[in-house]
C-alpha cells in the first residue's frame, strides 16, 4: 500500500522567515514518484516538482528546494525567504497511484 | 492543448438526484484519476483507470458512486441518488505514467441540498 504523511497541518511564518513543509512516504514500489503541488486560495492544484525514486539530488528552484532522502523516505520542501504569495496549502503525493498527504496550510504574514 | 477539461464548474443539485460529472483527459495521456476533496477528508483518490481501465476504485466511497471510461478522451463520475454529504469539489487529473507529472482539471464543485 502506498502511503504519504504531512505531519504539519498548518504553519504560520512571518515575511522572509525560511519555512520547511515535511513529508514522509510508505511504498513497496523500488520505482516510484514523488510530487509537490500547492493550492492557493483560488483552489486551483498547481505542480511544483516531481522526482523519481532513482534521484536523489537535492533541487533547487528559485526560492524553493526540495531534501530528497530515500533512507528516511523523505521529500521535504523548503521555501526560503517566504513572501506572502506562498500562502496555500502544499500537498505532497506519490506515484502510481498519486496519492496525496492530507496537506500543508502556509500562512504568511507581512 | 487545453489541459484537463472538467463540467461543470459547478453543480448545485437536490439530495436524491442523479449527477453525472465529466472530464476530458489530456490527448495521449494513459492514465485518469477521480479525486474528491473536502475540508474534513482532505484530498481522497477516488478512482484510478490506465489505459481506460479501472485499476484502483477503493476509494469509491459506496455504491452510490461509480465511474467510467469508455474511451481514452472522456470519463464519467456519476452519483445516484446524491446526498448531502457528497457536497464536496470533485477534481480530475490526467498523467503518462512514468513521463509526466499529473495534470489537474479547474474541479466541479458540487452542492447536495
Amino acid at each position: 500500500a502506498q502511503k504519504v504523511t504531512q505531519a504539519q497541518t498548518e504553519i504560520s511564518v512571518v515575511e522572509k522567515e525560511d519555512v520547511t513543509l515535511d513529508c514522509v512516504y510508505e511504498t513497496r514500489d523500488t520505482t516510484y514518484y514523488l510530487f509537490w503541488y500547492k493550492q492557493p486560495p483560488s483552489g486551483e492544484l498547481v505542480f511544483l516538482i516531481r522526482r523519481n525514486s532513482f534521484d536523489e539530488q537535492n533541487e533547487i528552484s528559485g526560492r524553493y528546494s526540495w531534501n530528497f532522502q530515500k533512507s528516511t523516505s523523505s521529500f521535504n520542501f523548503t521555501i526560503t525567504a517566504s513572501q506572502v504569495v506562498d500562502s496555500a496549502v502544499y500537498f505532497c503525493a506519490l506515484s502510481d497511484l498519486l496519492v496525496f498527504g492530507t496537506g500543508t496550510r502556509l500562512l504568511v504574514s507581512p | 492543448d487545453a489541459g484537463v477539461i472538467q463540467s461543470p464548474r459547478h453543480e448545485v443539485t437536490e439530495m436524491g438526484q442523479e449527477v453525472t460529472l465529466r472530464c476530458k483527459p489530456i490527448s495521449g495521456h494513459n492514465s485518469l484519476f477521480w479525486y474528491r476533496q473536502t475540508m474534513m477528508r482532505g484530498l481522497e483518490l477516488l478512482i484510478y483507470f490506465n489505459n481506460n481501465v479501472p485499476i484502483d476504485d477503493s476509494g469509491m466511497p459506496e455504491d452510490r458512486f461509480s465511474a467510467k471510461m469508455p474511451n481514452a478522451s472522456f470519463s464519467t463520475l456519476k452519483i445516484q441518488p446524491s446526498e448531502p454529504r457528497d457536497s464536496a469539489v470533485y477534481f480530475c487529473a490526467s498523467i503518462i505514467q512514468g513521463i509526466s507529472e499529473a495534470f489537474f482539471g479547474q474541479g466541479t464543485r458540487l452542492t447536495v441540498v
